[in-house]
């Protein structure tokens, strides 16, 4: 079935460096693609979203990248911070009316910062 | 932050025992979910409803039951809780498209 799912499981990045986490989508009706980032005892907080009509967007510290020909979505954190230490989702879903908003969450990347 | 609130955030209950975890918004947000999520692991949508009496079952089969009388009230109701129930319950809301916004959830425990 269509599915969203990510690369890598955990990700170990020193404080000040970039970090780079990966999502495969295959639902090729995808078009509106959102990250969320969920740190321990709290609920997943927005990010930063894409449109199927951009490649890029950039946000404070934050780049999302969107590959249609290969489905392929990445969030870039710039000189990433202990306090970016959480479990990242990518998700997606077809802005079609019929489709009611609903997510398809991949499985989230827990990204470590180390001092 | 997000209008969204959940009650209790955990709960620790016994097998059989009926539940209802709570869940409003005050953003006027025609649109509900809730979604379970083991430790760590993705999400997993169990019902939505995108107005008033209008509910839907998820992509996850679940035995919980939601309802939603007034825009801002989206309860979930566990009648007879199990084991297997344990896990976090996530509730959102949005607008007809876009962002969802979550509450910061339940965590269930049934022994």
């Amino acid at each position: 079935g269509e599915n969203v799912g990510l690369h890598l499981p955990t990700l170990s990045v020193q404080e000040g460096d970039n970090s780079i986490i990966n999502c495969a989508y295959s639902n090729s009706a995808s078009d509106y693609f959102i990250w969320y980032k969920q740190e321990s005892g709290k609920g997943p907080q927005f990010i930063i979203d894409i449109r199927s009509n951009m490649d890029k967007r950039q946000g404070q510290r934050v780049t999302v990248l969107l590959n249609k020909t290969v489905k392929h979505l990445s969030l870039q954190i710039a000189a990433t911070q202990p306090g970016d230490s959480a479990v990242y989702f990518c998700a997606e879903t077809p802005i079609q009316k019929a489709a009611g908003n609903k997510l398809t969450f991949g499985g989230g990347t827990r990204v470590l910062v180390k001092p | 932050e997000a209008d969204i609130y959940q009650t209790p955030r955990y709960l620790v209950i016994g097998t059989g025992k009926k539940i209802t975890l709570e869940c409003s918004q005050t953003m006027g947000h025609d649109k509900m979910y809730w979604y379970q999520q083991d430790p760590g692991m993705e999400l997993h949508l169990i019902h939505y409803s995108y107005g008033v009496n209008s509910t839907e079952k998820g992509d996850l089969s679940s035995e919980s039951t939601v309802s939603r009388i007034r825009t801002e009230h989206f309860p979930l109701t566990l009648e007879s809780a199990r084991p297997s129930h344990t896990s976090q319950y996530l509730c959102a809301s949005s607008y007809a498209y876009g962002e969802q916004f979550f509450g910061p959830g339940t965590r269930l425990t049934v022994l």
